[in-house]
């Protein structure tokens, strides 16, 4: 089991639907990131939030939409997506640490993902 | 035919032998470095980090080795076994406190009984 749990773990929807996925974290992590993978591919980052502000997209179609409503809670809301938006959707968080004032880059905790296939 | 980049590398082992699996990075810069290991089905798991400030670091069974001159990192694990078997990524972090971060193009071990 992670510590990063994600719902739901398979979606399926119509390219008119509107959806959201969903991502949990009790680890006092205060930076959480979106990032998109393909079969036999790596992961690549969609969005990241530190202090639950929006740090970085890196230029997602606004048919994607984040959102982080507290310090534990990541949403990805879903509209109007196309075939090429399949994928598996995976969250993860990690901690902000301090050294010598210099934020100091620490390792990211992954959920499972969501496997998301677009009709 | 295939395209290019539908198949991962792959690294076959024998169990009981040692895996070395290497990554390739482009930006001199970049300055914390992180492996991943991901199991079918599974989210990206954690495995070792390095800084840039050393070259190697090593933890249970595994190794990690930093070449800033070529801009090289590989991951050493010892005594490899069936549970090992996985996708096994390298990420960098091209600018600390960004929390930007770049995987590589990831290699398959595939361990053999």
């Amino acid at each position: 089991d992670t510590e990063v749990t994600q719902t739901p773990k398979h979606l399926v929807m119509g390219m008119t639907n509107k959806k959201s996925l969903k991502c949990e974290q009790h680890m006092g992590h205060r930076a959480m990131y979106w990032y998109k993978q393909k079969a036999k591919k790596p992961p690549e980052l969609m969005f990241v939030y530190s202090y639950e502000k929006l740090s970085i997209n890196e230029s997602v179609p606004s048919r994607f939409s984040p959102e982080c409503p507290n310090s534990s809670l990541l949403n990805l809301h879903l509209h109007a997506l196309q075939p090429e938006d399949s994928a598996l959707y995976l969250c993860a968080s990690s901690h902000r640490k301090l050294k010598d004032q210099e934020s100091q880059d620490q390792p990211q905790h992954f959920g499972d993902g969501t496997r998301l296939s677009i009709l | 035919g295939e395209s290019v980049g539908l198949h991962l590398p792959t690294l076959s082992v024998q169990e009981g032998d040692n895996s070395i699996i290497n990554c390739a990075y482009s930006n001199s810069a970049s300055d914390y470095f992180i492996w991943y290991k991901q199991e079918s089905g599974k989210g990206p798991q954690f495995i070792i980090d390095i800084r840039s400030n050393m070259d190697k670091r090593q933890g249970q069974r595994v190794t990690v080795l930093l070449n800033k001159t070529v801009k090289h990192l590989s991951l050493q694990i010892a005594a490899t076994q069936p549970g090992d078997s996985a996708v096994y990524f390298c990420a960098e972090s091209r600018r600390t406190g960004t929390y930007k971060y770049i995987f590589g193009t990831g290699t398959r071990l595939k361990v053999l009984a």
